[in-house]
């Protein structure tokens, strides 16, 4: 079993709709959370992290954390052509290291 | 402040030849990775340097080497190519307590 599992896609959206990405993880003791972006043939980009269970806003963009579940969503509101790439997942396990899930493709339609 | 650099962007091997990929980071940052990224993968962690001086194996350190050269520099070293070792190579560094990780902009390397 993969330690981040995220589902691969496409995800296709239509532009202005909400884009929602799942992660979920299986180290219960796990304690930061990130969500990367990465456009095609470029290198993985932070958006968003979070630590605490509930949400975070930053923009267009609400990271969810529920710890008892063990998974991580990013929601991309009014969604834009813009935000069209792969997004990772990536949790803190252990020793300084992130562990990156496989990312997920997401394209908005114009 | 450039970040993290990567040399060279592109790379051609033949089987058994031998290469270093170097990295370099101007953040002042303690820790250094270097990972692989394949098509349905993910990034994969092959190596780390938690601190200058020390290094350790990530989850597909066979076939690679590394070199904590200084803190600013993080070499990763490929003795005997194989064409399975073709894949774009990421370096990252970090220095916060959150272990954001600022990435390189990888090198592109095709084994034949």
């Amino acid at each position: 079993q993969k330690e981040v599992e995220q589902n691969s896609g496409p995800l296709s959206v239509p532009e202005g709709a909400i884009a929602s990405l799942n992660c979920t993880y299986s180290d219960r003791g796990s304690q930061s959370f990130f969500w990367y972006r990465q456009y095609s043939g470029k290198s993985p980009e932070l958006i968003m992290f979070i630590y605490s269970n509930g949400d975070k806003e930053d923009g267009r963009f609400t990271a969810q954390l529920n710890k008892a579940s063990q998974y991580v969503s990013l929601l991309i509101r009014d969604s834009q052509p813009s935000d069209s790439a792969t997004y990772l997942c990536a949790v803190r396990s252990s020793a300084r290291q992130l562990t990156f899930g496989s990312g997920t493709q997401l394209t908005v339609l114009p | 402040n450039a970040g993290v650099t990567q040399t060279p962007k592109f790379q051609v091997l033949k089987t058994g030849q031998s290469m270093t990929l170097q990295c370099a980071q101007d953040m002042n940052h303690n820790s250094m990775y270097w990972y692989r990224q394949d098509p349905g993968m993910g990034l994969r962690l092959i190596y780390y340097s938690a601190s200058e001086g020390t290094t350790d194996k990530g989850e597909v350190p066979n076939g690679y080497n590394v070199s904590r050269l200084n803190k600013r520099e993080f070499s990763l070293r490929l003795e005997s190519a194989a064409p399975s070792q073709t894949s774009v190579y990421f370096c990252a560094s970090t220095g916060g307590g959150l272990n954001e990780q600022f990435f390189g902009p990888g090198t592109r390397l095709t084994v034949l």
